[in-house]
C-alpha cells in the first residue's frame, strides 16, 4: 500500500514557464513533508519542507503547497530553467523521522 | 557534496554471494538511514540507526543486517544474494531525528 504517491511520472515544461509537481498521501499522521530533487548518479539532495501546521513555504523559486484535507501538496517552480531538469521526490514523515518517499516525477525543462 | 559517503559507488556479485555497503554520515550527525530504490521505484526505508543503537526497522529482509560503529559509520550486510536485491542503496544522516536527512551519492549493486 503506497502511502506517498506521485502519479507522474514525468513532465515536461519549456524554459521560463511554471513546473508544477504533485503528490498525494494517504497517511493522516504524516506531519512534515519534504521535496527531494535527484540527479542521475547522485543522492537526493533535499530542496524545501513543509510543517503539517502550515499551507505554503516559499523559497526563491521554489515553493510548496499543502491541502491538507485533499491529502495534496505540490511543488511549484518558478520560473523553470533547464537545470531544474531531475527527477523530484516528495516524502513525508511520520512523528519520529522515517521517511516515506513517493515513487519520483522526472522533470524535463527545455531551452 | 552533502558530506556523506558511501563506499563502495558500484558492486557487482553473483547470486547467494554476501556483501557489506559501507556509509559516513556528516561530522556531528548521530543518526544514520539506510534506504533501497529498485529500478524506477522510490525510495524504500530499511533501517535506521542512533548513535550505535537500532531506532527503526522498516521493509528489510531477514536477510539483510546493519550496524552503527562507535565512530558512527554504518554497514549494511546483504547475504544470500538475490537477483531482485539488485538495485542502488542509499544512506542519510542527521544529527537529530527531527533535522532533514541528507543523502550520500548511493551504492548501486548488481546480482548476475
Amino acid at each position: 500500500d503506497q502511502q506517498v504517491k506521485q502519479n507522474s511520472p514525468s513532465l515536461s515544461v519549456q524554459e521560463g514557464r511554471i513546473s508544477i509537481l504533485n503528490c498525494d498521501y494517504t497517511n493522516s499522521m504524516f506531519d512534515y513533508f519534504l521535496w527531494y530533487k535527484k540527479y542521475p548518479a547522485e543522492g537526493p539532495t533535499f530542496l524545501i519542507s513543509i510543517s503539517s501546521i502550515k499551507d505554503k513555504n516559499e523559497d526563491g523559486r521554489f515553493t510548496v503547497f499543502l491541502n491538507k484535507s485533499a491529502k495534496h501538496l505540490s511543488l511549484h517552480i518558478v520560473p523553470s530553467q533547464p537545470g531544474d531538469s531531475a527527477v523530484y521526490f516528495c516524502a513525508a514523515r511520520e512523528a519520529g523521522n522515517m521517511l516515506t518517499f513517493g515513487g519520483g516525477t522526472r522533470l524535463m525543462v527545455k531551452p | 557534496d552533502s558530506g556523506v559517503t558511501q563506499t563502495p559507488k558500484h558492486l557487482i556479485t553473483a547470486t547467494g554471494q554476501r556483501v557489506t555497503l559501507r556509509c559516513s554520515p556528516r561530522s556531528g550527525d548521530l543518526s544514520v538511514y539506510w534506504y533501497q530504490q529498485s529500478l524506477d521505484q522510490g525510495l524504500q526505508f530499511l533501517i535506521q540507526y542512533y548513535n550505535g543503537e537500532e531506532r527503526a526497522k522498516g521493509n528489510i529482509l531477514e536477510r539483510f543486517s546493519a550496524q552503527q560503529f562507535p565512530d558512527l559509520h554504518s554497514e549494511l550486510n546483504l547475504s544470500s544474494l538475490e537477483l531482485g536485491d539488485s538495485a542502488l542503496y542509499f544512506c542519510s544522516s542527521n544529527k537529530r531525528v527531527t533535522d532533514t536527512q541528507y543523502f550520500g551519492p548511493g551504492t548501486r549493486l548488481t546480482v548476475l
